[in-house]
């Protein structure tokens, strides 16, 4: 079974420029997760979905980020502008639905200059 | 919001020894508490879990011991290897698909 999918890997961009990350969950995972991590940190989420639905995006900050997963399943975080501390590994991870484990894909590590 | 604190924040051991790491929560309601293993360059792998209602779990070389009263958590990992080398972090939530609070992590070093 396929793992948490993610891509790019890495990205390197200057500030001020959009980007965009994309994960594709576990199958018949409906629950997804998109967590920051900076260096010598633990992850911190930014927006939680079930299904279709952001059910907590507290943490995200709205202004310049945004997320979507339009039908269910895979998912887009993108950042407008970006800048220059928000060089971190963003992780995207899910779950089924009402199950404690959550798996973790491997990350995009963003690089703003 | 629940507050997961995690030592020590480095720890090396000979090869063959064993290594404790040791986390403290703040939540009462949270009942769900997992360790992640992360090696350089990848996501975090889920290594063991442990729910408020057991006291101890243990996967071959690794275990976890709960102590709800305290509220902490630790991960024992027995007869280390060199491929044990990583950052390990706990975490806690409660149930429901509720969103992990973790650590700030453990980098351990196994020297051969």
């Amino acid at each position: 079974e396929a793992g948490v999918v993610q891509s790019p890997r890495y990205k390197i961009i200057e500030k001020k420029q959009p980007v965009a990350f994309w994960c594709n969950p576990i199958s018949g995972h409906n629950t997804l997760y998109w967590y920051l991590q900076n260096l010598g940190q633990g992850p911190e989420l930014l927006i939680r979905y079930e299904n279709e639905e952001a059910v907590d995006d507290s943490q995200l900050p709205k202004d310049r980020f945004s997320a979507e997963r339009l039908k269910g399943v895979d998912s887009t975080l993108k950042i407008q502008p970006a800048e220059l501390g928000d060089s971190a590994v963003y992780l995207c991870a899910s779950s089924l639905p009402s199950v404690d484990e959550q798996f973790f894909g491997p990350g995009t590590r963003l690089t703003v200059l | 919001g629940e507050n997961v604190e995690q030592h020590p924040s480095t720890l090396s051991v000979q090869e063959g020894d064993s290594a404790v790491i040791k986390c403290t929560y703040s939540d009462s309601a949270s009942n769900y508490f997992p360790w992640y293993k992360q090696e350089l360059g990848k996501g975090p792998q889920l290594i063991i879990d442990i729910r408020s209602n057991v006291g101890e779990k243990k996967d071959q070389r690794i275990a976890v011991t709960l102590n709800k009263t305290a509220k902490h958590f630790s991960l024992h990992i027995t007869e280390t290897q060199p491929e044990d080398s990583a950052v390990y972090f706990c975490a806690a939530s409660s149930s429901g698909n509720t969103p992990l609070v973790f650590g700030k992590g453990t980098r351990l070093s196994v020297i051969a």
